[in-house]
């Protein structure tokens, strides 16, 4: 059974550009998180989303970061305009229910010049 | 709000054991877990206690007093393999107890 999927695995783009990443979770899971982490401020909850509805988004930095998640299979997380400051690797990870067992993805480092 | 403290790093030798510990404040607490993320990896499940006590999974062990508001992870048997990142994590009343937060990590070197 194929683990949490994350595209792509690399971005690097420049300052002002928009972003997108993409995350397709365990099927059957009902749980979907997106992370970021950096070295300044370890691994930080950005967003969840409990069959598909968007639950608690006040880890999310400001306006410039939205996540979707359109159906059961398929979460995007946008950055627009980026910046410099957004480079860290962004994680998404699923689980089945309301327990502390969740599965990561293989994240995207995203590099803004 | 929550915080969590970790030791920063720690280094033993093969075949040694160790202990990672981990405090915490939360408002409200459910649970506190530990992951394991070796570089370039992403955090891996390692185990997870509600109640105290001692859960046990081969090699590794953890612990938790929710009246010191403190838990460890033992590793034992170190193998070269083991050198990573630990990371522990709660998960407490906030937002109907889906609030997660992780701790700074603790990155293990196991030396030959």
């Amino acid at each position: 059974d194929a683990g949490v999927i994350q595209s792509p695995r690399h971005e690097v783009t420049e300052m002002g550009q928009e972003v997108t990443l993409r995350c397709k979770p365990i099927s059957g899971h009902d749980y979907l998180f997106w992370y970021r982490q950096t070295m300044m401020r370890g691994l930080e909850l950005l967003i969840y989303f409990n069959n598909n509805v968007p639950i608690d988004d006040s880890g999310m930095p400001e306006d410039r970061f939205s996540a979707k998640m359109p159906n059961a299979s398929f979460s995007t997380l946008k950055i627009q305009p980026s910046e410099p400051r957004d480079s860290a690797v962004y994680f998404c990870a699923s689980s089945l229910d309301a327990t502390d067992t969740q599965y990561f993805g293989p994240g995207t480092r995203l590099t803004v010049l | 709000g929550q915080s969590l403290e970790q030791p920063s790093e720690v280094t033993a030798v093969e075949g040694a054991i160790v202990q990672i510990n981990c405090t915490y404040q939360t408002s409200g607490f459910y649970g506190l877990s530990w992951y394991q993320q070796h570089d370039g990896g992403a955090p891996t499940f390692l185990s997870y206690n509600a109640l105290d006590g001692l859960e046990e999974t081969g090699r590794f062990s953890s612990f938790l007093s929710r009246s010191d508001s403190y838990g460890y992870l033992l590793l034992q048997e170190l193998q070269m393999k083991d050198s990573a990142s630990y990371f522990c994590a709660v998960r407490d009343s906030e937002n109907y107890g889906q609030n997660f937060v992780f701790g700074p990590g603790t990155r293990l070197s196991v030396l030959p």
